[in-house]
């Protein structure tokens, strides 16, 4: 079975320091992996894709298959990026099946 | 550029009411997808359609059914409703062209 876990329910930090947003997962198979954010329960929106290696708002994310993690990093980060992150998992070869989310993590950035 | 649109945006109804939401995806977008989130909850799968035929299904209780029409809109339709079904649900639509998909801004429903 396929599981996705974000181990920080809170996390705050001040304006200008780095943070990262912690993803593990399980799967016994190739997963895809994504991250969305949700403003203010608005709708959630695509963050990233592991397979696209690409670097949105400034976040990345890398997929570390040893340690079946996708953690989420940004060196700076800003006031309007508090919202909540949710790491997400879909199964490769099944290009939209369903996605299996996370808990979520509330990012909160101070002044 | 044309989003996931999702009709009503808030919905209010008493217990054992019914209640139909309705789902237009992106244009050329085939597979339209449902998802339940509660109160503090992450977003939990219901269903999904692909070219007007269910593909997949998760928790979704037998109350509910779902259907995709030839237009490419879903509807979810909820009866005897409960408490408990009161939510946030969002409908995502996606084609074969990327990985990912398009969420709307969900339909929140209160059931009194």
């Amino acid at each position: 079975a396929q599981r996705v876990t974000q181990p920080e329910k809170l996390l705050s930090v001040f304006k200008g320091a780095p943070v990262e947003l912690k993803c593990n997962y399980s799967y016994s198979g190739s997963p895809e992996l994504f991250w969305y954010v949700q403003y203010s329960r608005q709708r959630l929106q695509l963050l990233l894709r592991h397979i696209s290696r690409e670097s949105i708002k400034g976040f990345t994310a890398d997929l570390n298959k040893g340690e079946t993690s996708f953690h989420l990093k940004k060196p700076f980060a800003q006031e309007e990026d508090s919202a909540m992150y949710y790491c997400a998992l879909s199964r490769r070869g099944s290009t939209l099946g369903r996605l299996y989310f996370g808990r979520g993590t509330q990012l909160t950035v101070w002044p | 550029a044309a989003g996931v649109i999702q009709s009503p945006r808030h919905l209010i109804k008493e217990k054992r009411e019914t209640a139909t939401l309705k789902c237009y995806p992106i244009p050329r977008h085939d597979t339209v997808y449902w998802y339940q989130q509660g109160p503090g909850q992450d977003p939990q799968f219901l269903i999904s359609f692909y070219e007007k035929m269910q593909s997949d299904k998760g928790s979704i209780p037998d109350r509910f059914s779902a259907q995709q029409f030839s237009d490419y809109h879903s509807e979810l339709n909820m009866s005897s409703l409960e408490l408990g079904d009161s939510a946030l649900y969002f409908c995502a639509s996606g084609n074969g062209e990327h990985y990912g998909y398009t969420f709307g801004s969900g339909t929140r429903l209160t059931v009194v």
